[in-house]
């Protein structure tokens, strides 16, 4: 079965470094893989979309890689802010056409001023 | 612009009660429509999810059941709760196109005592 798999340890670092966070995926190469940013008791909401034949998405402070040897994206927020502590999920589409999505645990991320 | 709303926002229910949780979009038309949920400190678990008026596929085995009786608005149900449950369940839709992200509504903390 298609699984995500996220780091479910909590991410510390300090304001202004470069956070880094993984997402692997088992089986099939994803048409797209997708990240999500979570604040407690809030619904998910959508940042990034990368799709498997583009290496590389960017959108201000935030970057996200897709492998599709390594089976891995990363997700990276460069210049972190105490506002970027939250949980970031990864999901991945479903092989039919009906927008399903296929989340990781998710990996909470705590910036520290 | 579009917007989904998702009520209760938290919800505190004995054990063989009934649930209805309901959740409206507007904004869009034909959207595809989700029901996940949330265990604590885990990622989303897909419970129900709609193409259509009527059209709906359930994902897990369950006491839960989901209707869509118009196109924009998306029920939770369950005849009699059970103590499992008590989670964050959220309401989401995309566009019918695959690749999409999912827009979430603010979720509901239901807790089955």
């Amino acid at each position: 079965s298609q699984k995500i798999e996220q780091n479910s340890e909590a991410l510390n670092i300090q304001e202004g470094k470069t956070a880094t966070l993984t997402c692997n995926y088992t089986n099939y190469s994803p048409a797209y893989l997708q990240w999500y940013r979570q604040d407690p008791g809030r619904g998910p909401v959508f940042l990034l979309l990368i799709r498997e034949n583009e290496k590389e998405k960017r959108k201000e402070r935030l970057k996200v890689t897709f492998d599709t040897t390594l089976k891995q994206s990363l997700f990276h927020i460069t210049a972190s802010q105490p506002a970027d502590s939250a949980t970031y999920l990864c999901a991945r589409g479903g092989s039919s056409n009906t927008g399903k999505l296929i989340f990781g645990q998710g990996t909470t991320l705590q910036v520290k001023p | 612009s579009q917007t989904i709303h998702q009520w209760p926002a938290t919800l505190v229910q004995p054990v063989g009660s009934p649930l209805s949780l309901e959740c409206t979009v507007e904004g869009t038309s034909n959207p595809n429509l989700y029901w996940y949920r949330q265990a604590a400190g885990r990622g989303l678990q897909l419970l129900f999810y709609s193409v259509g008026i009527g059209q709906i596929s359930s994902e897990v085995p369950q006491n839960l059941s989901a209707s869509r009786p118009q196109d924009r608005q998306f029920i939770l149900s369950s005849k009699k709760l059970l103590l499992s449950d008590s989670g964050f369940y959220l309401c989401a839709w995309s566009v019918t196109e695959r690749g999409t992200e999912a827009f979430f509504g603010q979720g509901t903390r239901l807790t089955v005592v």
